[in-house]
C-alpha cells in the first residue's frame, strides 16, 4: 500500500482557515486520495476525496498537487467541533473495481482554540 | 435513515474466551469492512465482506473470522482472546465499487480482555 505522511499535530484558532498537509510521494496513477476524521469517542467520518482535480464539498476543500505527490485538506473556517484526528488515506482502484480497503496512518491531531 | 449500527457498545471478556461482534450497514450498502483500533493508533483493516464472502483480508491471524448475512449485516468473531485484542472494533459499510467509494463507520464496540 502506498504510504502517506502527515504532521503529528497542528493548532488553529476558531474561525480561521486550516490547511492540513499530506505527502504521498509513492502514489500510483489510480490511487484516490481520501480524508477521514475521527472525533473523540466516535468512529471515523468521511470528509472528502479526489483523484486529480481539486474538490469542494460542504465540509472542506481538497487541493491536489499537479504531480499528485501531495495534497492539502482545507477547512475554511475552523470551529471547535472540527477538533479531531485527520487521516489522509490512499485507496487503490485496481482494474476499476476495488473493495476499498483503507490503510490508516497516525493522522494529524487538530486542536482548535476558542 | 439509520447509519451503521454496532452491538454491543462495550464488552469485557477473559483471556481464552470467544467473542462475537455485530454490525448492521447503512441502508443501501452491500459491503462491510471491519477495523481494529488500539488506543492511540489509527484503525487497522481486518477484512471486508461482499456477497457473503471475505474479499480482502488484512494482517490478522485466523482467530479473527467473520460472516456476512443475506441482509448484508455482518459479524466479527474472535477466538482464544488475548490481552492484545483489547481495542475498539469498528465496522464500516459502503457500496461496492471503485476506490472512490466513501465508507461510513459505526461508533464501534469497545472490547476489553482481562
Amino acid at each position: 500500500d502506498a504510504k502517506t505522511t502527515q504532521p503529528n499535530s497542528m493548532e488553529s484558532n476558531e474561525e480561521e482557515p486550516v490547511h492540513l498537509p499530506c505527502n504521498h510521494s509513492t502514489i500510483s496513477g489510480t490511487d484516490y486520495i481520501h480524508w477521514y476524521r475521527q472525533l473523540p469517542s466516535q468512529g471515523p467520518e468521511y470528509v472528502i476525496h479526489g483523484l486529480t482535480s481539486n474538490v469542494n464539498n460542504r465540509m472542506a476543500s481538497l487541493a491536489i498537487a499537479e504531480d499528485r505527490k501531495s495534497s492539502t485538506l482545507i477547512l475554511h473556517r475552523a470551529t471547535l467541533r472540527d477538533a479531531a484526528v485527520y487521516y489522509c488515506i490512499l485507496s487503490a482502484n485496481a482494474g476499476g473495481t476495488s473493495y476499498g480497503k483503507l490503510t490508516f496512518g497516525q493522522g494529524t491531531i487538530l486542536t482548535v482554540h476558542p | 435513515d439509520a447509519g451503521v449500527t454496532q452491538s454491543p457498545t462495550h464488552l469485557i471478556k477473559t483471556r481464552g474466551q470467544q467473542v462475537t461482534l455485530r454490525c448492521s450497514p447503512k441502508s443501501g450498502h452491500d459491503t462491510v469492512s471491519w477495523y481494529q483500533q488500539a488506543l492511540g493508533q489509527g484503525p487497522q483493516f481486518i477484512f471486508q465482506y461482499y456477497e457473503e464472502e471475505e474479499r480482502q483480508r488484512g494482517n490478522f491471524p485466523d482467530r479473527f473470522s467473520g460472516h456476512q448475512f443475506p441482509n448484508y449485516s455482518s459479524e466479527l468473531n474472535v477466538n482464544a482472546l488475548l490481552l492484545g485484542d483489547s481495542a475498539l472494533y469498528l465496522c464500516a459499510s459502503s457500496q461496492l465499487g471503485g476506490g472512490w467509494r466513501e465508507q461510513y463507520f459505526g461508533p464501534g464496540t469497545r472490547l476489553t480482555v482481562t
